[in-house]
């Protein structure tokens, strides 16, 4: 099954620009949308970008996504205590069964 | 706002089947596709597998053979299977609703999870 890479970490002070990344291949991101998830301390995921750059209604732009070729990134800005929290990307595998939800392995994001 | 409720037992012994179920709280299941997701203790987001009510299920490769996914509309839920469980199946299970009415939406609606324990 495909792989989809993210830092396992990062970090950055208040007020602060923070970039996440997402790196695939041709048969998943590069074919396919992005969306990335916010998951607080024990809590549920939710959702923050659909397809590509899409904010859900109630996700403040401070939160903006891109993509470009087989990579895709997560740009936080005005950085929040609040935004503390492990961040997952996730993209669809153009497999022979598929296509099949594959999530990054995820970023935990800490506010300094 | 609707919600998704999981449910079902919180311990199950290696080698029986796992079974949780999904309630729809408005009752539009008919409208769109429905995921179950799972995240073992301190570690990332695995997805299970996926299935629109009218269709076929779409699995896990990694999964595929131990998993089955069933949608019941007269009872707006959707249900997991899951066969011949491990210590590796321990998890918090979540179903989640895809957005819109195709398979590429997002994830926008998740239940609050439910753990299951595999233990003798």
């Amino acid at each position: 099954q495909s792989v989809v890479t993210q830092p396992p970490s990062a970090s950055g002070t208040p007020g602060q620009t923070v970039t996440i990344s997402c790196s695939g291949s041709n048969s998943d991101i590069g074919s396919n949308f992005v969306f990335w998830y916010q998951q607080l301390p024990g809590t549920a995921p939710k959702l923050l970008i659909y397809r590509n750059t899409q904010r859900p209604s109630g996700v403040p732009d401070r939160f903006s996504g891109s993509k470009s070729g087989t990579s895709a990134s997560l740009a936080i800005s005005g950085l929040r205590s609040e935004d503390e929290a492990d961040y997952y990307c996730a993209t669809w595998d153009d497999s022979l069964s598929g296509p099949d939800v594959v999530f990054g392995g995820g970023t935990k994001l800490t506010v300094l | 706002q609707v919600q998704l409720q999981e449910s079902g037992p919180g311990l199950v012994k290696p080698s029986e089947t796992l079974s949780l179920t999904c309630t729809v709280s408005d009752g539009f299941i008919r409208s769109y596709y429905w995921n179950w997701v799972r995240q073992p203790p301190g570690k990332g987001l695995e997805w299970i597998g996926y299935m629109y009510y009218s269709g076929r299920p779409n699995y896990n490769p990694s999964l595929k053979g131990r998993v089955t996914i069933s949608v019941d509309t007269s009872k707006s839920q959707f249900s997991l299977k899951m066969s011949s469980v491990t210590a590796a199946d321990t998890a918090i299970y979540y179903c989640a609703r895809e957005r819109g009415s195709s398979p590429e939406g997002g994830m926008d609606v998740w239940g609050q999870g439910t753990t299951v324990t595999v233990s003798s």
